[in-house]
């Protein structure tokens, strides 16, 4: 079946730090993977996406490689900002609905 | 593009009322509408999957008598949460596909639904 797991937080950095949320996936098939983020009281915003093997996504600074040897879709960003603060999730396309996975709160500190 | 708006974005009803949210795709048509709930601090669970002029298809264990869905036109869908526990308050998000030939799902901001 298909499943996503995401690396629990939650995170704290420091304005300027680098980020990674781990995220891996099982699948039949070849899904499509995404990152989504949820800012506090409001609903998820597309951040990046990715539909086959090698590709990456990116937006926004941050960016993320579908890798299937590893099953894996980590989230990166080289120098994170106050604004970034958020909920991150990852979530891949199977069949006609999407799983996600359980987020990862982020939290930047000046 | 891909703009998706709910209504009401707030809502605070007594037990045994019934409440509607709409879901609107603002800027594209979507065949395919999906209802989330989310309890605090967890992921998004999916209740139902809506597609335009046929009836909604239910996940398991979501009562289709309770959360009535409907998808009337390619813009609009809308979920009633009828006879309203307080059990039912929580985050109820849908999202939009837009397109048969996409995966990717818009989503709209949420709605909060409080039962006293």
């Amino acid at each position: 079946g298909n499943s996503v797991t995401q690396m629990e937080g939650p995170v704290t950095l420091s304005e300027e730090a680098f980020l990674t949320i781990n995220c891996t996936y099982t699948a039949t098939g070849y899904p499509s993977l995404f990152w989504y983020v949820q800012y506090p009281g409001e609903g998820l915003q597309l951040l990046l996406k990715a539909t086959k093997a090698d590709d990456k996504g990116s937006n926004k600074g941050f960016e993320a490689t579908y890798r299937k040897e590893t099953t894996s879709f980590h989230l990166e960003k080289g120098s994170v900002q106050v604004s970034d603060s958020a909920v991150y999730f990852c979530a891949l396309s199977g069949g006609n609905q999407f799983y996600f996975g359980t987020g990862t709160s982020l939290t930047v500190i000046p | 593009g891909a703009v998706v708006s709910q209504h009401p974005s707030r809502v605070i009803c007594k037990s045994g009322t019934s409440v509607k949210i709409e879901c609107r795709s603002l800027d594209f048509q979507a065949t395919t509408m999906f209802w989330y709930r989310q309890f605090p601090k967890q992921s998004l669970m999916l209740m139902a999957t809506s597609n335009e002029g046929s009836k909604a298809t239910y996940e398991q264990g979501v009562e289709k008598d309770k959360f009535l869905i409907n998808h009337a036109s390619l813009t609009l869908s809308t979920l009633t949460v009828t006879s309203a526990h307080p059990e039912d308050s929580s985050f109820y998000i849908c999202s939009a596909r837009r397109g048969e030939l996409t995966d990717t799902q818009y989503f709209g901001p949420g709605t909060r639904l409080t039962v006293l």
